[in-house]
């Protein structure tokens, strides 16, 4: 069936370092790619998303790239701050439905 | 634009005691959905709602009952609760894929139940 798998967590980071975040998926046909982030105790806010093979989602310094060849959505990040300590959820939407399926999480932690 | 509310923010309840949990939205969203988040597992979605007056079943339903009266409303019940319902509970509406959407949903800030 239709998943998400992410890399486990925590990730930990000092201040400023590079943030690479793992996602791959399992989908027939070709899914919308998401990434959200929940910061402690808030709901899940929409970060980026790609509709196509070879897209990239943007947003905050954060990037991802949809490559369809290696069915992968990493997240990346050149430097992060203490503000992006959070949890990343990688997600897909299917075309025929409006469901999305998340992976399980990774949680970020940043240190000054 | 207040986005998507949700109330209440915590609730703790007795085994077999009976809640409702509200969810509002502003966005003119056609699709509610409401899942449940528990540690290591992601999000589940356990009921969804395509228009007013819809429901359906997502991949947790047991235990829980929905309803869309209202399009900007999307009710949760549970008419007897148990501790392994205990979790943290978010909505979330999207505005479909016949009006442009490519899928994103917007969710709200959670309930967290405890069942005791």
């Amino acid at each position: 069936g239709d998943s998400v798998t992410q890399m486990e967590g925590p990730v930990t980071l000092s201040e400023e370092a590079f943030l690479t975040i793992n996602c791959t998926y399992t989908a027939t046909g070709y899914p919308s790619l998401f990434w959200y982030v929940q910061y402690p105790g808030e709901g899940l806010q929409l970060l980026l998303k790609a509709t196509k093979a070879d897209d990239k989602g943007s947003n905050k310094g954060f990037e991802a790239t949809y490559r369809k060849e290696t069915t992968s959505f990493h997240l990346e990040k050149g430097s992060v701050q203490v503000s992006d300590s959070a949890v990343y959820f990688c997600a897909l939407s299917l075309y025929n439905t409006d469901k999305l399926i998340f992976g399980t999480g990774t949680r970020l932690q940043v240190f000054p | 634009n207040a986005g998507v509310t949700q109330t209440p923010k915590f609730r703790v309840l007795k085994t077999g005691q009976s809640m409702t949990l509200l969810c509002a939205q502003d966005m003119n969203h056609e699709y509610m959905y409401w899942y449940r988040q528990d540690p290591g597992m992601g999000l589940r979605l356990i009921h969804y709602s395509v228009g007013e007056g819809t429901t359906a079943k997502g991949e947790v339903p047991d235990g829980y009952n929905v309803s869309r009266l209202k399009k900007q409303n999307f009710l949760l019940g549970l008419e007897s609760a148990a501790p392994s319902q205990t979790s943290v509970y978010f909505c979330a509406s999207s505005y479909g894929r016949g009006q442009g959407s490519h899928g994103e949903q917007f969710f709200g800030p959670g309930t967290r139940l405890t069942v005791l």
